[in-house]
C-alpha cells in the first residue's frame, strides 16, 4: 500500500528552537496539504500545494511558520521560533488534483514545545 | 465560507448494534464531495466513505452507509453491526470544488463501543 510518510513521529523541543517536519507524499500525487490538530481547534488547514506551488497558506502564522516543497517527493513545515502554543499534531496529506479524490494522510507528527 | 458541524461530541453503542453519527454543512455550491474519516487511537486518519453531491444514491461500504440529504445539507454516517474496532473519532469533511479544493472538517464525534 502506498502511504504518506511523515517524520519525525514525535518531537519535544524547547521554546525558541527551530522545528522542521517532513512529509513524503504518495508517488504521483500532485496536491499536498498540511493540517494541525488540537483539542480546542480541531483540524485546521495550514498550507496547500499543487504541483509543488503554494496555493493557500492563509491558515498559517506567517511570522514563524513556513512551508515548502523543494521537490515532488518532499514537503517541509518549519516553525522558527517555536512556542508552547504550537504544541499539536501536524498532519500531512496528499491527493490527486480532483475534488472526488480523497486525501491520504500520514501518521502525523506530535509536537510538544516546553 | 464553508462550515461543517458535528453536533454530537460523543456517542456510544453496544457491540453489534447500529449507530448513526450526524453531520451538517453549509455551502452555496451545487457540486462538491463529502467524506467521513475515522481516527483511531493510533491517530491515523482513515477514509471510511465518500459521497458525490450530484449522486442521489447514498454511498455504502460494507457496514458503513450514509444518509445524504442535499436540500437539508445533511450527511449522516450509519454503522451497522458495530464492532470493537470501530471505536474512534469520526470526522465529517467537505471538499471544496475548484480553487484550493481543501478539506474542511467538522469537530469530530468520539464513538465508544460497549462490549
Amino acid at each position: 500500500d502506498a502511504r504518506v510518510t511523515q517524520t519525525p513521529r514525535h518531537k519535544v523541543t524547547e521554546m525558541g528552537q527551530e522545528v522542521t517536519m517532513r512529509c513524503q507524499p504518495i508517488l504521483g500525487h500532485n496536491t499536498v496539504f498540511w493540517y494541525r490538530q488540537t483539542m480546542m481547534q480541531g483540524l485546521e488547514l495550514l498550507a496547500y500545494f499543487r504541483n509543488r506551488a503554494p496555493l493557500d497558506d492563509s491558515g498559517m502564522p506567517k511570522d514563524r511558520f513556513s512551508a515548502e516543497m523543494p521537490d515532488a517527493t518532499l514537503a517541509t513545515l518549519k516553525i522558527q521560533p517555536s512556542e508552547p502554543r504550537d504544541s499539536a499534531v501536524y498532519f500531512c496529506a496528499s491527493g490527486l488534483g480532483a475534488t472526488r479524490s480523497p486525501l491520504h494522510f500520514g501518521n502525523g507528527t506530535r509536537l510538544t514545545v516546553t | 465560507a464553508q462550515t461543517v458541524t458535528q453536533s454530537q461530541p460523543e456517542m456510544s453503542v453496544q457491540e453489534a448494534e447500529t449507530v448513526t453519527l450526524s453531520c451538517t454543512y453549509d455551502t452555496s455550491e451545487s457540486d462538491y464531495y463529502l467524506f467521513w474519516y475515522k481516527q483511531p487511537p493510533s491517530r491515523q486518519m482513515i477514509l471510511v466513505i465518500r459521497q458525490e453531491a450530484y449522486k442521489q444514491q447514498n454511498a455504502t461500504e460494507n457496514r458503513f452507509s450514509v444518509n445524504f440529504q442535499k436540500a437539508a445539507k445533511s450527511f449522516s454516517l450509519k454503522i451497522s453491526d458495530s464492532q470493537l474496532g470501530d471505536a474512534a473519532m469520526y470526522f465529517c469533511a467537505y471538499r471544496t470544488p475548484g480553487g484550493a479544493q481543501k478539506l474542511v472538517f467538522g469537530q469530530g464525534t468520539r464513538l465508544t463501543i460497549n462490549p
